[in-house]
């Protein structure tokens, strides 16, 4: 069965102080691994998709990383805006239009 | 753009009543999702469709029923709502990758939903 595992499920930060999210995941022939950043009370927004084991993409403050069994999302020199909750989520070959999310890892920055 | 937009944003049923949620979209997208998310579950799906007219069973589609008459909207059907269909519910878009479109689900905003 396919699975995406967060981990962990909360993390506190102080601004400025470094951090990664894991996201494990058993997916049959994966076809991309999305991060997405959702706010309270509102819908997930995309930020990365990661398609094969050693790619890497930026933005801002975030880098999302691929291995063959994992993905992380490195926070670097985190603001208090960063706080969020981070979902990763896998596309299968089984199941072409089909997403698999992890619970997510609320991530909360103090100034 | 509007983007994905989804109404009502609240709604609170009583056990048995019915309701449907709407989602529409604007960026002629091909593919719509249902998902709900409680707490410690994550996103589950709950039906989906890669076209118009077209609709297909996600991962917990008991107890609801869809339909996409119009290729940008996609509509969610409660038929007698239970208090175990309390939750968020999240309607998504994306385009045909093979149009060259990015591999990107846009979601809307939500409808949160109780069921006493």
């Amino acid at each position: 069965e396919d699975q995406v595992t967060q981990s962990p499920e909360a993390l506190r930060l102080q601004e400025g102080e470094s951090s990664s999210l894991n996201c494990s995941y058993t997916v049959s022939g994966l076809r991309g691994l999305f991060w997405y950043r959702q706010d309270p009370g509102k819908g997930p927004e995309f930020l990365f998709t990661l398609y094969s084991a050693g790619e890497e993409k930026e933005k801002e403050r975030l880098k999302a990383t691929l291995t063959k069994k994992e993905s992380f999302l490195h926070i670097t020199a985190p603001k208090p805006e960063d706080s969020a909750t981070y979902l990763c989520a896998g596309r299968s070959e089984r199941g072409t239009y089909k997403y698999i999310f992890g619970t997510g890892t609320r991530l909360k920055v103090l100034a | 753009n509007a983007g994905v937009t989804q109404t009502p944003k609240f709604r609170v049923l009583k056990t048995g009543q019915s309701m449907t949620l709407l989602c529409a979209q604007d960026m002629n997208h091909e593919y719509m999702y249902w998902y709900r998310q409680d707490p410690g579950m994550g996103l589950r799906l709950i039906h989906y469709s890669v076209g118009e007219g077209t609709t297909a069973k996600g991962e917990v589609p008991d107890g609801y029923n869809v339909s996409r008459l119009k290729k940008q909207n996609f509509l969610l059907g409660l038929e007698s709502a239970a208090p175990s269909q309390t939750s968020v519910y999240f309607c998504a878009s994306r385009n045909d990758l093979t149009s060259g479109s990015p591999d990107t689900q846009y979601f809307g905003p939500g409808t949160r939903l109780t069921v006493l």
